[in-house]
C-alpha cells in the first residue's frame, strides 16, 4: 500500500461541465502521474509532476490540465468534458530507487 | 518514442500449470526498467514483478518469473502452479525518461479449475 487515494472513486457528469478529480499521496513522493485506460489501449499518460508547481505533457494530455500547489495533492481538471473522455483514470506515484510506479485505486468517470 | 507491444489479447490456462505472457518492447534509452503490473476486476493495478535492463540475471518473485532478452528486447511473464486468483488482465510496461511508464495493451490471463 502506497498510501495513495483517488476522489471521487466514481463520477457521472455531463458534455461540457468542468470535472477536477484529485489524487492524494501520504508518502512525500516527488513524482505524480495521472493515465487513462481504455479499452484495447492499455493505460496512457496524460500528465505528470516532477515537483510542486512542476508538471508536464504526457502521450494524451489534450483536453487536460493540472496542478499540484502541495506534495500531497496532484488534480486532474477536464475544463469542458466531452464524451471521448469516459474511462478510468489512475494516479500513481515513482518509488525510487528503482523507477516503480505504484498506483491508486481509479476512478471511473462517465460523460454522458 | 517507446513502444510495448503485447499481442497475445487473451490466454487460459489450467489450474497448476505453468503458462507464459509474451512482451516484446523498443526504447532508445540505455538504462530502463521493466515491469508487469496485474489488474484483477477490483481494477487495482499491482506490480508483478521488476526488471532492471543492466541485470543480466532474470527477476523471481515466489511463483512468477520473467525470461529478459535484451538484444532482442524481449520480456515474457512465466507464471508457474497457477491458481485461481490469478486471473486477471496483465500488462507489460517499460520506463523513459522522467520514469514515466509505456505500456502494453494488456492480456487478459483466465484460469481454469
Amino acid at each position: 500500500d502506497a498510501g495513495i487515494t483517488q476522489s471521487p472513486r466514481h463520477k457521472v457528469t455531463e458534455t461540457g461541465t468542468p470535472v477536477t478529480l484529485r489524487c492524494h499521496q501520504t508518502e512525500n513522493h516527488r513524482y505524480m502521474y495521472w493515465y487513462r485506460q481504455d479499452p484495447g489501449h492499455g493505460l496512457r499518460l496524460i500528465h505528470y509532476s516532477y515537483g510542486v508547481k512542476d508538471t508536464d505533457k504526457g502521450e494524451v494530455s489534450d483536453g487536460y490540465s493540472v496542478s499540484r500547489s502541495k506534495t500531497e495533492d496532484f488534480l486532474l481538471t477536464l475544463e469542458s468534458a466531452t464524451s471521448s473522455q469516459t474511462s478510468v483514470y489512475f494516479c500513481a506515484i515513482n518509488h525510487p530507487p528503482a523507477d516503480t510506479q505504484y498506483f491508486g485505486p481509479g476512478t471511473r468517470l462517465t460523460v454522458l | 518514442a517507446q513502444t510495448v507491444t503485447q499481442s497475445q489479447p487473451e490466454m487460459s490456462v489450467q489450474e497448476a500449470e505453468t503458462v507464459t505472457l509474451s512482451c516484446t518492447y523498443d526504447t532508445s534509452e540505455s538504462n530502463y526498467y521493466l515491469f508487469w503490473y496485474k489488474q484483477p476486476p477490483s481494477r487495482q493495478m499491482i506490480l508483478v514483478i521488476r526488471q532492471e535492463a543492466y541485470k543480466q540475471q532474470n527477476a523471481t518473485e515466489n511463483r512468477f518469473s520473467v525470461n529478459f532478452q535484451k538484444a532482442a528486447k524481449s520480456f515474457s511473464l512465466k507464471i508457474s502452479d497457477s491458481q485461481l486468483g490469478d486471473t486477471a488482465m496483465y500488462f507489460c510496461a517499460l520506463t523513459g525518461a522522467n520514469s514515466k511508464l509505456t505500456f502494453g495493451k494488456g492480456i487478459t490471463l483466465s484460469v481454469r479449475p
